[in-house]
C-alpha cells in the first residue's frame, strides 16, 4: 500500500496570504489528523476528520480550518498567515474506528515558511 | 486533560550499547494506548512500539522494548544494541478514544 502523501512538500508565503495543504491517507483509512510541529511548541494537534466530519479539534484560532472529501483526502487551510505559522505541518491517517487508540501513519509533512 | 512528559531533551549512546528513554503521563482514563514514535532527520515519523494499557505484559519489537508501570504512569523505551540508524527524535504519545497527546520529544544520537 502507498503511504500517506502530502503536497506540497515545501511552501514559502508572505504574511497575510492564505495557504492550502493537502493530505492523501493510506487506502482504506478514514481518519486524517493534522499536527503543527515547531521547535518551540513541539507537536500540537490541529484537528481530526473522520468520514468527512471534523471529529476533534485542537486549540488553534479559526484561521486554521480543514475539510475531508468522500475519498478521505483532506485539506488544511490557513488564512491571513502570520510569521508564527512557520512550521512543519504533518498529517496522519488511521483506520478511524478506534479513535486515537489506533496507530497513526504519518506523511512526510509540508514545511511552510512565512516571510 | 492528559499530559505526556519526556524529561530528557537529548541523549546519546555508543553504537551497540543500550539506552533507555523516559516518559511519564497523567490521565484519569482507564482505556488508552501508549506509543513511541520515531522521527529520523528529514524523514517521516514512524511507529516504534505501542502498548495497550490493559495489558500487563510489556510490549517488545525486536531491539525495542518498553517498561510500562501503570500505577506510576511511566512508559519508558529501551533500545538494545543501538545502531546508527536509531539516531532520531523519539516521541512518547498517549492515545484514547478522543484524545492524542505527544511529549516534547527526546533527541537521541547514536555515536559510532
Amino acid at each position: 500500500k502507498a503511504g500517506v502523501t502530502q503536497t506540497p512538500r515545501y511552501l514559502i508565503k508572505t504574511r497575510g496570504q492564505q495557504v492550502t495543504l493537502s493530505c492523501s491517507p493510506i487506502s482504506g483509512h478514514r481518519s486524517v489528523s493534522w499536527y503543527q510541529q515547531t521547535p518551540g511548541q513541539g507537536l500540537q494537534f490541529l484537528f481530526e476528520y473522520f468520514s468527512e466530519t471534523q471529529r476533534n479539534k485542537g486549540n488553534f484560532p479559526g484561521r486554521f480550518s480543514g475539510r475531508q472529501f468522500s475519498n478521505s483526502r483532506s485539506e488544511m487551510n490557513v488564512s491571513t498567515l502570520e510569521l508564527g505559522d512557520s512550521a512543519l505541518y504533518l498529517c496522519a491517517s488511521s483506520l478511524g474506528s478506534g479513535g486515537y487508540q489506533e496507530t497513526q501513519y504519518f506523511g512526510p509533512g509540508t514545511r511552510l515558511l512565512v516571510l | 486533560a492528559q499530559t505526556v512528559t519526556q524529561s530528557q531533551p537529548e541523549m546519546s549512546v555508543q553504537e551497540a550499547e543500550t539506552v533507555t528513554l523516559s516518559c511519564t503521563y497523567d490521565t484519569s482514563e482507564s482505556n488508552y494506548y501508549l506509543f513511541w514514535y520515531k522521527q529520523p532527520p528529514s524523514r517521516q515519523m514512524i511507529l516504534v512500539i505501542r502498548q495497550e494499557a490493559y495489558k500487563q505484559q510489556n510490549a517488545t519489537e525486536n531491539r525495542f522494548s518498553v517498561n510500562f508501570q501503570k500505577a506510576a504512569k511511566s512508559f519508558s523505551l529501551k533500545i538494545s544494541d543501538s545502531q546508527l540508524g536509531d539516531t532520531a527524535m523519539y516521541f512518547c504519545a498517549f492515545g484514547s478514544r478522543d484524545d492524542m497527546r505527544f511529549g516534547a520529544g527526546t533527541r537521541l544520537t547514536v555515536k559510532p
